[in-house]
């Protein structure tokens, strides 16, 4: 089945040590999203990529990087994870961005947990 | 600026039906999607709207007013699966950005 898969689904980091979370999917879509999800909350968008032209939220940290070395992957990068930094990370696809072809399709997510 | 509102939380019957509102003001407009969330899990897509009127599939019904800046989601024959978070996002912006309410947790009772 057509998915979009998300590796580990639960990391657990110590307080400034670099962390990355993986993201790949298996349905050819052209954009690719990260999302920060905490407790309660919407999903804030952190930055996405149209192919390969990388789109960063305005109040995305610093601290928290991405690459998309192709179709199929991406990465989230944390460079020096801070106790706030602890949440639920999505990532999404879509196959565009106008109407339906806007439609997300949502990972299982990763939990960060840092110590 | 952007700004998505929904109620924080519901309760409702089973077997009952529930309407689940959301209102929006945001930079352009290029649709509007539902989302459930059950805890924990990732957002899994209900339904899109893009014309003013009501989107009906099975159990769920969504509905549009684009001059009023208003959807609503109808769950109708209520089941205890259906306690969950449901996420209102609009279709927004020059990149077309989906922008999230921060969800109305319905907890379904017997």
């Amino acid at each position: 089945d057509a998915m979009v898969i998300q590796n580990p689904r639960y990391q657990v980091t110590q307080f400034g040590k670099p962390v990355t979370l993986s993201c790949s999917q298996t349905l050819n879509h052209n954009v690719m999203y990260w999302y920060q999800q905490k407790s309660s909350q919407a999903p804030k968008l952190l930055f996405h990529y149209y192919d390969k032209d990388f789109n960063n939220e305005a109040d995305t940290p610093d601290n928290f990087q991405s690459r998309r070395p192709n179709t199929s992957f991406c990465f989230l990068d944390i460079r020096s994870p801070g106790l706030g930094d602890a949440a639920m990370y999505l990532c999404a696809t879509s196959r565009g961005q106008g109407g339906l072809t806007g439609e997300q399709f949502f990972g299982p997510g990763t939990r960060l947990t840092v110590l | 600026g952007q700004n998505i509102d929904q109620p924080t939380e519901m309760t409702a019957t089973e077997g009952a039906i529930v309407q689940i509102n959301c209102t929006y003001q945001t930079s352009g407009f290029n649709g509007l999607f539902w989302y459930q969330q059950h805890a924990g899990e990732a957002p899994t897509f209900l339904s899109y709207n893009v014309l003013d009127g009501l989107e009906e599939k099975g159990r769920f019904s969504s509905f549009l007013s684009r001059s009023k800046g208003y959807s609503y989601l109808l769950l109708k024959e209520l089941q205890m699966k259906d306690s969950a978070s449901y996420l209102c996002a609009v279709l927004s912006g020059g990149y077309n950005k989906l922008i999230f309410g921060a969800g109305t947790r319905l907890a379904v009772h017997p």
